[in-house]
């Protein structure tokens, strides 16, 4: 069954540090997606990045990159110089062929506090 | 500016009542969703639809059920609602070759009393 485990339930951090969530996924596919998704106070969820199996490739968007590991089963994200506006709950997610690329499954979520 | 939208921020209901919790999408979206999210659960899926009159259980679908009489709108039933059923409530709506990539909703925090 396909599962994804956040171990970090709450990080706090002084503005413009660096911070990093985790994430861990299971899965039997050998074809499958993973997500991540933010959760601000206003409480609406937004798509923040997606990443298939054959794509090792980390990716950087300003100040956010993401490093994927098949070998770990990780899928890790790691915020630079961290501004208020980044505290949020943030969500890794999966989605398999075997079941339904459209059925994503979200992890329990990792709640960052940036301090100013 | 495109949106889902569901039809109540917040509810209150007594045990045993039907609730109905709408949601709209205005983008012409084939997928929408309807999730419950609890604190240390994350999001949990309860039904999907890929299609009008179509579908399909989710991990949680046991004591709701769903309507999708029109493309836009997706509607989430709860027949007898009963306390553990007090949470927050998300649609979401996707675009088939957008894979995972879903819009959601502000939420639908119902208390069932």
């Amino acid at each position: 069954a396909q599962k994804v485990t956040q171990a970090q339930t709450e990080i706090s951090v002084v503005e413009k540090e660096d911070v990093t969530l985790d994430c861990v996924y299971e899965t039997r596919d050998t074809t499958y997606y993973l997500f991540w998704y933010k959760q601000p106070p206003s409480g609406e969820l937004v798509f923040l990045i997606r990443r298939n199996s054959f794509d090792e490739q980390n990716e950087i968007s300003g100040r956010y990159s993401w490093n994927f590991q098949k070998s770990t089963s990780s899928f890790n994200f790691t915020i630079t110089a961290s501004q208020v506006v980044d505290s949020a709950v943030y969500f890794c997610a999966l989605s398999e062929a075997e079941t339904s690329y459209d059925k994503v499954i979200f992890g329990p979520g990792t709640s960052l506090s940036v301090i100013p | 500016d495109v949106k889902v939208t569901q039809s109540s921020r917040y509810l209150v209901k007594r045990t045993g009542e039907k609730v109905f919790l709408e949601c709209v999408q205005d983008m012409d979206h084939e997928n929408m969703f309807w999730y419950r999210q609890d604190p240390g659960l994350g999001l949990r899926l309860i039904y999907f639809s890929y299609d009008v009159k179509m579908k399909e259980k989710g991990d949680i679908p046991e004591g709701y059920s769903v309507s999708r009489e029109k493309k836009e709108r997706f509607s989430l039933i709860l027949e007898s609602a009963s306390t553990n059923q007090t949470s927050m409530y998300l649609c979401a709506s996707s675009h088939p070759l957008s894979t995972g990539e879903l819009f959601f909703g502000e939420g639908s925090r119902l208390t069932v009393l």
